[in-house]
C-alpha cells in the first residue's frame, strides 16, 4: 500500500503522560502536515513541513506539542503532558511538490491516530 | 481571509433519491474547492476538487458539484443516493498561501 500511514491508530493514556505519533507520507511526497479533528468538528490545521523544515504553525500548537520531520521523510507529532482537552483525531496528509492548476498542492490523507486522554 | 459554511450537520435520504449537500465559500482570491468524504474508521478520501477550470466537477462514485462564483457555493450532489454513501462529508477552501480550511462536515445519512 502506497498511501500515507499513521501509527498507532489509536492511543489511551493518562493525563499528564507524553505521546508521540507517527506518520508515513507517501513516498517522495515532500510537503507533509498535521491536522487535528475533534468529535463533531472538520479537521484544523496544526503544522506543516517542506522536506524537514517546518514552515508553519497554528496557534493550536501550544508549547507542549513538537514536530519533527528529521530526514524529510517520516513526521514524528509528540503531546507532553496531555490534557483530556487533546483527546481527538490526528490526521496527517502528504502532498507532492507539482501543484494542480491555480498553485494548489493536493493532500492525500492518513487514517489518523485516535487520542483519547483519561 | 478564507471561510466555508456547510449549511446543514445532518442530512437524511431515503435510498434512491437526490442527494444535494450545500457549502459556501469566503475567500480573499479565486479558490480551490474540494469535497472529501470520511467513513467511520477510515481516512478521509478525496471526492471531487475544483481549481478554477470547469465549473461543473464530476468526481468519483457519481458525486459532481458545481462552482457558482456568484452564489459563493459549491453544492454537491448525486442523481441517487447509495446505502454505501453514509458518511461525513467535508467541503474545504484553499487559496494561494496553500493553507486548507474545512468546514464543519455534514453527516449524510441514508434511510432504506
Amino acid at each position: 500500500d502506497t498511501g500515507v500511514s499513521q501509527d498507532p491508530r489509536h492511543k489511551i493514556t493518562k493525563r499528564g503522560q507524553n505521546v508521540t505519533f507517527r506518520c508515513d507520507p507517501i513516498s517522495e511526497h515532500n510537503r507533509l502536515y498535521w491536522y487535528r479533528q475533534t468529535l463533531g468538528q472538520g479537521p484544523e490545521f496544526l503544522t506543516y513541513f517542506q522536506n524537514e523544515a517546518q514552515l508553519e504553525k497554528s496557534r493550536l500548537l501550544s508549547d507542549r506539542f513538537s514536530a519533527e520531520r528529521p530526514k524529510g521523510s517520516f513526521s514524528t507529532l509528540e503531546i507532553q503532558r496531555t490534557e483530556q482537552g487533546d483527546s481527538a483525531m490526528y490526521l496527517c496528509a502528504s502532498s507532492s511538490n507539482a501543484p494542480l492548476a491555480g498553485g494548489i498542492y493536493e493532500q492525500y490523507f492518513g487514517p489518523g491516530t485516535r487520542l483519547t486522554v483519561t | 481571509a478564507q471561510s466555508v459554511t456547510q449549511l446543514d450537520s445532518h442530512v437524511s435520504v431515503s435510498e434512491g433519491t437526490p442527494v444535494l449537500l450545500r457549502c459556501n465559500y469566503s475567500s480573499s482570491y479565486s479558490p480551490s474547492l474540494f469535497w472529501y468524504v470520511q467513513h467511520p474508521n477510515k481516512g478521509l478520501q478525496l471526492l471531487l476538487k475544483y481549481t478554477s477550470a470547469a465549473t461543473l466537477v464530476k468526481g468519483i462514485n457519481g458525486f459532481e458539484a458545481e462552482f457558482k462564483k456568484s452564489e459563493t457555493s459549491f453544492h454537491l450532489t448525486k442523481p441517487s443516493a447509495h446505502m454505501s454513501d453514509a458518511a461525513e462529508y467535508f467541503c474545504v477552501v484553499s487559496d494561494r498561501d496553500d493553507k486548507i480550511i474545512f468546514g464543519k462536515g455534514t453527516r449524510l445519512h441514508i434511510l432504506p
